[in-house]
């Protein structure tokens, strides 16, 4: 099992749909979630980062299952320029240095 | 704050010759990484440094591939000699303590 694994791609939505991200991480004892965005041709931006109780971001909504190992990104109302591909970050084990990415899911929104 | 920046932006060089990528972090960062990404292995981790002490190279894949980081605001990625496989676009990114990873915009690199 990778250590980090993402829904597969990509996503084509319309504008204003809701589309969700889901994320699995095999270590147990990973401390640290976040959801980057990397647009085409540009380097990743963090999105936001993933807490234990869940946390929302204006239309972005994170959840994070601990039990299962598992990581969402819930985004409403879908603009064109959510268009990017959205990682999946997971620190390792119990450091906070190293993060493994996951491979990403692109996300088209249509007009 | 300019962010991270990188030298070159791109590099075309042919295979076997020495290729070296700059990168200055932001300033008061304490952490400095370096990526690379692909399309078949995504965003791979290669070294990272702490406090400008290289921590885990574990990465690195092959002694083709060298980093150094003499001082805190500057690191180099050095390929030597260079394969058409390392052809691929290396990000480096800066942190402080505990803190999310900025990453520069990248040195897209192609080995002919």
């Amino acid at each position: 099992r990778k250590e980090v694994e993402q829904d597969p791609g990509p996503f084509n939505v319309p504008e204003g749909a809701t589309v969700a991200f889901n994320c699995t991480y095999s270590n147990s004892a990973s401390q640290s979630f976040f959801w980057y965005r990397q647009d085409c041709r540009k380097e990743p931006k963090l999105l936001m980062s993933v807490y234990s109780s869940g946390n929302e971001d204006g239309r972005f909504t994170a959840q994070l299952n601990r039990a299962s190992q598992y990581i969402s990104l819930l985004i409403r109302d879908s603009k064109l320029s959510d268009s990017a591909t959205y990682l999946c970050v997971v620190n390792i084990g119990t450091s906070y240095d190293k993060v493994i990415f996951g491979p990403g899911t692109s996300l088209s929104v249509i007009p | 704050d300019a962010g991270v920046i990188q030298s070159p932006r791109h590099e075309v060089t042919e295979m076997g010759q020495e290729v070296t990528l700059r990168c200055k972090p932001i300033s008061g960062h304490n952490s400095l990484f370096w990526y690379r990404q692909t399309m078949m292995r995504g965003l791979e981790l290669l070294i990272y440094f702490n406090n400008n002490v290289p921590i885990d190279d574990s990465g690195m894949p092959e002694d083709r591939f060298s980093a150094k980081m003499p001082n805190a605001s500057f690191s180099t990625l050095k390929i030597q000699p260079s394969e058409p496989r390392d052809s691929a676009v290396y990000f480096c990114a800066s942190r402080a303590s505990r803190e999310t990873q900025y990453f520069g915009p990248g040195t897209r690199l192609l080995v002919l």
